[in-house]
């Protein structure tokens, strides 16, 4: 457990509206990553930061925006919400090392209508 | 992006019986992970393997990292209730990005 909250925990938007996602940690992780998970296609990451203002683009980065001020909070923005992007977000941490594991939030629930 | 194949996408079994489930790529991976997910929840980390061949356990659950690198299997033992969930792989290739299988349901029956 790497001390990581996700908030909102649930979210109803509609479509064509700005929706943004906080990831916090309390773990000084280095690594911080965005996925969303989806029927019949498991976790997929949209990006990922590996350190304050660095950050890059996953499998999934269309339509979404990412931003890390401080090392323990990452943002994702949904500029423009479409209903293609109804799903859940996870968010997960990883230490500096290059042999460790990484740790999830609880997990978003969004609804785009 | 990279394909992790996950078998089986489902098991129902009896309590107290064992079960396997594996995930192969085509790729080779550093690092292979296990979590299990319950409904509601974030995965949440089972085993973590690092090397070629490595074997670990975990209570009831033991993991090894193939030989080849392309895959990893997953087996627990002695089944109960509280198995029940999703069991996803997950695979790391240099540069820090991790793919994940799409897990596969386990049912537990008492």
């Amino acid at each position: 457990d790497a001390g990581i909250t996700q908030s909102p925990r649930h979210k109803v938007t509609e479509t064509g509206t700005p929706v943004t996602l906080r990831c916090h940690q309390t773990e000084n992780h280095r690594y911080m990553y965005w996925y969303r998970q989806d029927p019949g296609h498991g976790l997929r990451l949209i990006h990922y930061s590996y350190g304050v203002k660095d950050t890059d683009k996953g499998e999934v980065s269309d339509g979404y925006s990412v931003s890390r001020s401080k090392t323990e909070d990452f943002l994702l923005t949904l500029e423009s919400a479409t209903s293609s992007q109804t799903s859940v977000y996870f968010c997960a941490t990883r230490t500096s090392s290059s042999s460790e594991a990484q740790y999830f939030g609880p997990g978003t629930r969004l609804t785009v209508l | 992006g990279q394909q992790l194949n996950q078998s089986p996408q489902s098991m129902f079994i009896q309590e107290g019986e064992d079960v396997s489930m594996n995930c192969t790529s085509s790729s080779i991976f550093n690092t292979w992970l296990w979590y299990k997910q319950d409904p509601g929840e974030g995965p949440v980390l089972l085993i973590a393997l690092y090397k070629a061949g490595e074997l670990t356990s975990n209570g009831r659950l033991t993991a090894q990292f193939g030989i080849t690198r392309k895959d990893s299997f997953l087996n627990i033992s002695a089944s109960i209730p509280s198995d029940v969930g999703i069991y996803f792989c997950a695979g790391q290739i240099p540069g820090n990005q991790f793919y994940f299988g799409t897990g596969t349901s386990l049912t537990v029956i008492p």
